[in-house]
This record gives structure tokens, sequence and C-alpha cells, in this order.
């Protein structure tokens, strides 16, 4: 059974620093990953999708990498504004057409 | 501008009523997930439907819980009855799945039904 681990659970920056979110897996043979957005009293929204086969994702100020066979993944940040504070959450595709597992989550809060 | 609804968006109720709540996933999605979502849990798959068919409910206690597609416009989740522990936000989430593949290999999610079960 797929376990996602998140660390930090919690994080908080002063505005300006670039941060790193972790994320663990247990079981390596993933379709792909993604790294989702969730803001209070919100639903989710997918930020980046990593195939299997690839390496790192851009879009913008973040970059997540994935090293599928140690079972991490990344989600750097850039250059942290205040509208990035939400909580991050990471979840691989077991199967092509399986269920997405998540993991709980990293609440960022990005002080002014 | 195509968004997965859900409704109610709250939802107060006293232990032993019965709760339905209703999801419309993105015209033209064949796929449609209920998650629940508390502090201690996490997000948590319930269900899935392909095509309206079940194809996973084994996160679903299923002597209170029961969800159905009713036709392809709408998911229902119904408990009954209502218990305070199944206080939480209960996703629904939408999808395109075709020749075994999610097409955008994302999910859609909706806004959440916030239920409270005194």
């Amino acid at each position: 059974k797929q376990e996602v681990t998140q660390i930090p659970a919690a994080l908080s920056v002063p505005e300006g620093e670039n941060l790193v979110l972790n994320c663990s897996f247990t079981d390596s043979a993933i379709y792909n990953l993604q790294w989702f957005r969730q803001d209070p009293g919100k639903g989710l929204t997918s930020l980046l999708l990593i195939q299997s086969s690839q390496r790192e994702q851009t879009s913008g100020r973040l970059n997540a990498s994935l090293d599928k066979s140690s079972g991490r993944s990344t989600l750097y940040i850039a250059a942290s504004q205040p509208g990035d504070s939400a909580t991050y959450l990471c979840a691989p595709l077991m199967n092509r057409d399986d269920k997405i597992i998540f993991g709980k989550g990293t609440r960022l809060h990005i002080l002014p | 501008d195509a968004r997965v609804t859900q409704t109610p968006r709250h939802k107060v109720t006293e232990m032993g009523q019965e709760v339905t709540m209703r999801c419309q996933p993105i015209l033209g999605h064949n796929t449609v997930f209920w998650y629940r979502q508390t502090m201690m849990q996490g997000l948590e798959l319930l269900a899935y439907f392909r095509n309206r068919a079940p194809l996973d409910d084994s996160g679903m206690p299923k002597d209170r819980f029961s969800a159905e597609m009713p036709d392809a416009t709408l998911a229902t989740l119904k408990i009954q009855p209502s218990e305070p522990r199944d206080s939480a936000v209960y996703f629904c989430a939408s999808g395109l799945v075709r020749d075994g593949t999610l097409v955008q290999e994302t999910q859609y999610f909706g806004p959440g039904t916030r239920l409270l079960v005194l």
C-alpha cells in the first residue's frame, strides 16, 4: 500500500526566501506525480505534474523534481511571496487510471 | 469556464440524520471521485466511478455510506445515519479517461462540502 509522507508539516518563512518542500513515497511504481495547492476553505488546484520518466517540471517560480527510484519528490519555490501561502499536497498516481494517493500536505505561510 | 460544482457548500446536522451531497462533474468527464478530508487523515479516496459505474468504493464505510451516479451530470454521496465522526470536508473531482488513461492526467476538484455532525 502506497504511503506518502510530506516534510515539514508546516513552514513559516519571510517573503523572498527560496524554499523546498519534501515528499517521500513507499512504492516507486508510480505512473506520475502531482503537486497540488489548496487554499483555506477551497478545493485543490494542480500545480505541476511529473511523468515517471521525467526528472523535473517547471512552471514559473515553481520547480518539481522526481527521483522515482528513491521514492522522493521535491517542490522548490523561488522568491516566495505572501500569495504562495497555502497547503501543498504531493500526490503520486499508481497506475494509469488508478487512484491518486495524497500526502497530508505542508502548510506554508509566507510572512510579509 | 468548466468547473466541478458541489452542493451544499456547508451542512450542519444532528447525529442520526441523513445527509446527501451532490456533485456536478465537468461536462464530458467520465470519471468521478469522492474524497474526504480531515485534519487527522488528510485526503482519503472514498469511491470513484467510470461511465457512471462504480469502480472502487473500498474506502467507504458501506454500512452508512452510499454513492451513486443517477446520470452523467450528477453524482451523489449519502450518509445514513450520520455520526459526529463523519464531520469532514467532502470533495468531488472529475477527470476524463480514455483507453484506460487519464486523458489530461489530472483531476479537477470541486470546492467541497463542509459537513458538521453534532
